[in-house]
């Protein structure tokens, strides 16, 4: 089975450009996450999609972002224009809802985004 | 103050030891916890989770969670360079859809 896959695995960009990083949840789950990983504030969810509707965006620091899932295998967080501290690993999550008890969340391997 | 504490490490043993990671914290809500496994330059990976307090053992790792102390262990037998990797806890209330996760401590076990 084909994991939660992210791209692009490397970004590197200059300040005041936009930045879309994508990402493809794992077949039939129906919750998708976006997280950011800094080493100073560690791992912050930043948006939450509930089949593809946005649940909780209280984590976008501002409005120069924003997330959108048009369909069940796709998402997209865009930075516009970007600034040099949003520099980090941008990690998407997906899980599936179960009767009961935890769904674990599943992780991509990350977007190392680095804002010149 | 963080929801979840987590000391950073760096933490080195030797190949063999015990190994004991912890986290702390303040959300009386908190039902559902768990460990993840972050390996350099890869997503986080789960490893253990547990429901409430108690024990969860699974081959060399004990998962433990004590609510009254708002704390929860983990920990790693006969640990193994394999295992050097950041460990994150992470925790939720039994409803909520999202985690609430610790920095996560940097392990390193030596040869």
């Amino acid at each position: 089975d084909a994991g939660v896959i992210q791209s692009p695995r490397h970004e590197v960009t200059e300040m005041g450009q936009e930045v879309t990083l994508r990402c493809k949840p794992i077949s039939g789950h129906d919750y998708l996450f976006w997280y950011r990983q800094t080493m100073m504030r560690g791992l912050e969810l930043l948006i939450y999609f509930n089949n593809n509707v946005p649940i909780d965006d209280s984590g976008m620091p501002e409005d120069r972002f924003s997330a959108k899932m048009p369909n069940a295998s796709f998402s997209t967080l865009k930075i516009q224009p970007s600034e040099p501290r949003d520099s980090a690993v941008y990690f998407c999550a997906s899980s599936l809802t179960r009767f009961r008890g935890n769904q674990p969340q599943h992780f991509g391997d990350g977007t190392r985004l680095s804002i010149l | 103050q963080k929801e979840v504490e987590q000391d950073p490490g760096p933490l080195s043993v030797p190949e063999g030891a015990i190994v004991s990671l912890n986290c702390t914290y303040s959300n009386s809500a908190f039902q559902y916890f768990m460990w993840y496994r972050q390996y350099s330059r890869k997503g986080p990976e789960l490893l253990m989770y547990t429901y409430s307090s108690g024990n969860k053992e699974d081959g060399r790792f004990t998962a433990q969670v004590d609510k009254s102390s708002k704390y929860i262990s983990l920990f790693i037998r006969d640990s193994q360079p394999s295992d050097s990797a950041t460990y994150l806890c992470a925790m939720k209330a039994g409803t909520a859809s999202k985690l609430t996760f610790g920095t996560g401590t940097r392990l390193q076990v030596t040869l």
